[in-house]
C-alpha cells in the first residue's frame, strides 16, 4: 500500500480564499483523523470519522472549517474563509478497528498570508 | 484533565551519547501509550505501544520503558540519522480510544 495520501503537499493562498485539503486513507482502514501541528499548540485533533461518519469534531476550531468523507478512500477538509492565523501543517491519519497505532501521511503545509 | 508532558523539550546529544526521553502522564485510566518519530517535513511515524507498567519494547536503538506514571525511550550510542522529533501519546479507557499527544521533544546528533 503507498500509505497515507495527501494533497496538495504545499497551499499558499490569501486571506478570504477557500481552501481543499484532501486525503486518501490506507485501504481496509476503518478510521480517519485531521490534525493541525504548528509550533505552539504541537499536534491538535481536529476531527475523526469511522466508516465514513463523523464522531467528534469537538476539536474544530470554528464554523469556517468543514470536513467530510463522502466515501472510503476520501476526504476532504475545506476551510471558508481562510485566514492568516489558519497557516500550520494539517495531517492526515487512518487506523484500522481495534487497532491502536494511527499511519499519517506527510501532511500539507498551509501558508494564509 | 488528561495531560501529557514531554521532557526536554529539546535534546542534543553528541554521537555514541546515550540518553533518555520522559513522557509523564495524568490520566484516568491508561489504555495504552504511544511512541512516534516525526522527521522535518513528514508525517509522525509509529514505533512502539505499550500497555502495562513494567512493559518494554525494542527497536534497534530504542528501547521504551512504561511506569504507572511515565514512559521513557531511552537511546543507546544514537547515530545521526536519529535526529528528530519524538512524540508520546496517551490512550485512555473508558472514552473514544482517540490518542492525546504531547508536544514532543527535538533531539538532535550531532556527529
Amino acid at each position: 500500500d503507498a500509505g497515507v495520501i495527501q494533497s496538495p503537499r504545499h497551499e499558499v493562498t490569501e486571506m478570504g480564499q477557500e481552501v481543499t485539503l484532501r486525503c486518501k486513507p490506507i485501504s481496509g482502514h476503518d478510521y480517519l483523523f485531521w490534525y493541525r501541528q504548528t509550533m505552539m499548540r504541537g499536534l491538535e485533533l481536529l476531527i475523526y470519522f469511522n466508516n465514513n461518519v463523523p464522531i467528534d469534531d469537538s476539536g474544530m476550531p470554528e464554523d469556517r472549517f468543514s470536513a467530510k468523507m463522502p466515501n472510503a478512500s476520501f476526504s476532504t477538509l475545506k476551510i471558508q474563509p481562510s485566514e492568516p492565523r489558519d497557516s500550520a501543517v494539517y495531517f492526515c491519519a487512518s487506523r484500522q478497528e481495534h487497532v491502536s497505532e494511527q499511519y499519517f501521511g506527510p501532511g500539507t503545509r498551509l501558508t494564509v498570508t | 484533565e488528561d495531560q501529557v508532558t514531554q521532557s526536554p523539550e529539546a535534546l542534543r546529544l553528541q554521537e555514541g551519547e546515550s540518553s533518555s526521553l520522559n513522557c509523564s502522564y495524568t490520566v484516568s485510566g491508561l489504555r495504552g501509550l504511544f511512541w512516534y518519530r516525526q522527521d522535518p517535513g513528514k508525517g509522525p511515524e509509529f514505533l512502539f505501544t505499550l500497555y502495562s507498567a513494567g512493559e518494554e519494547k525494542e527497536k534497534e536503538r530504542l528501547k521504551a520503558t512504561l511506569t504507572k506514571k511515565e514512559s521513557f525511550l531511552h537511546i543507546t550510542a544514537p547515530k545521526p540519522e536519529d535526529s528528530a522529533t519524538y512524540l508520546c501519546a496517551v490512550q485512555v479507557t473508558g472514552g473514544s480510544y482517540i490518542p492525546t499527544f504531547g508536544r514532543g521533544t527535538s533531539l538532535i546528533v550531532h556527529p
